[in-house]
């Protein structure tokens, strides 16, 4: 089957634009996460979605940041007024359901951000 | 606040040898431990876990410990193989407040030496 999916692939900006990424989680997957990762820097979590829960926003560096998912599926991380420091890459994972050691997260390829 | 460190940031080793990557946390609530292996270009994949109430797992070639008291795991491959060579990222899980935390560390870069 399908894995997880993101668009696209590579994203250039210029800085004060705003950014939409998209990830297409394995069908099926009640938890869906965002992380980022930045140049020779470990993933950093950014927002955690699991089914129609209030999704866990802890993780996000701004308000600039925001994410979305619709049900079970497709999910959006927009980016607002890019800065330098946004650039990264974007993943995104998705998982079947928490149950305690068996949270095996699939990534996708991730979106790699450049911000001019 | 570093909850989950990974202190060397590479690694080389002879194939056939051993390779230890090693990862320090600080956060007792932790549950689970568990390692991904990413390659350039894609995105991580799962690799091995530990619960914290046992001190060792081991799948073919990969056995992970795990040392509560010192707040310490390791991934061990034996033998090593070319194939091998990836930035191997340890994390931790706990739950908090119903939200599930994923916690990942600065990841170790192996490389392995045909």
């Amino acid at each position: 089957g399908a894995g997880v999916s993101q668009s696209p692939s590579n994203k250039v900006t210029e800085k004060g634009k705003d950014v939409e990424l998209r990830c297409d989680p394995i069908s099926g997957h009640t938890a869906l996460y965002w992380y980022r990762q930045r140049l020779g820097q470990g993933l950093e979590f950014l927002i955690y979605f699991q089914g129609n829960s209030a999704p866990d926003k802890s993780g996000l560096p701004s308000d600039r940041f925001s994410a979305e998912r619709t049900g079970e599926s497709v999910s959006t991380l927009t980016i607002q007024r890019t800065q330098q420091e946004d650039s990264a890459v974007y993943l995104c994972a998705s998982s079947q359901f928490p149950v305690r050691g068996q949270e095996t997260q699939y990534f996708g390829p991730g979106t790699r951000l450049l911000v001019l | 606040d570093q909850q989950v460190k990974q202190n060397s940031p590479s690694l080389s080793v002879q194939e056939g040898r051993i390779s230890i990557l090693n990862c320090d946390y600080t956060n007792s609530m932790f549950d689970y431990f568990l390692w991904y292996k990413k390659y350039p270009a894609e995105g991580p994949t799962f690799l091995i876990s530990i619960s914290s109430i046992k001190d060792k797992n081991e799948d073919g070639r990969f056995t992970v410990f795990l040392n509560k008291s010192a707040k310490h795991l390791s991934l061990h491959i034996v033998p090593s193989q070319p194939g091998d060579s990836a930035v191997y990222f340890c994390a931790a899980t706990f739950v908090m407040d119903s939200s599930y935390k994923l916690i990942f560390g600065s990841g170790t870069r192996l490389l392995v030496r045909p």
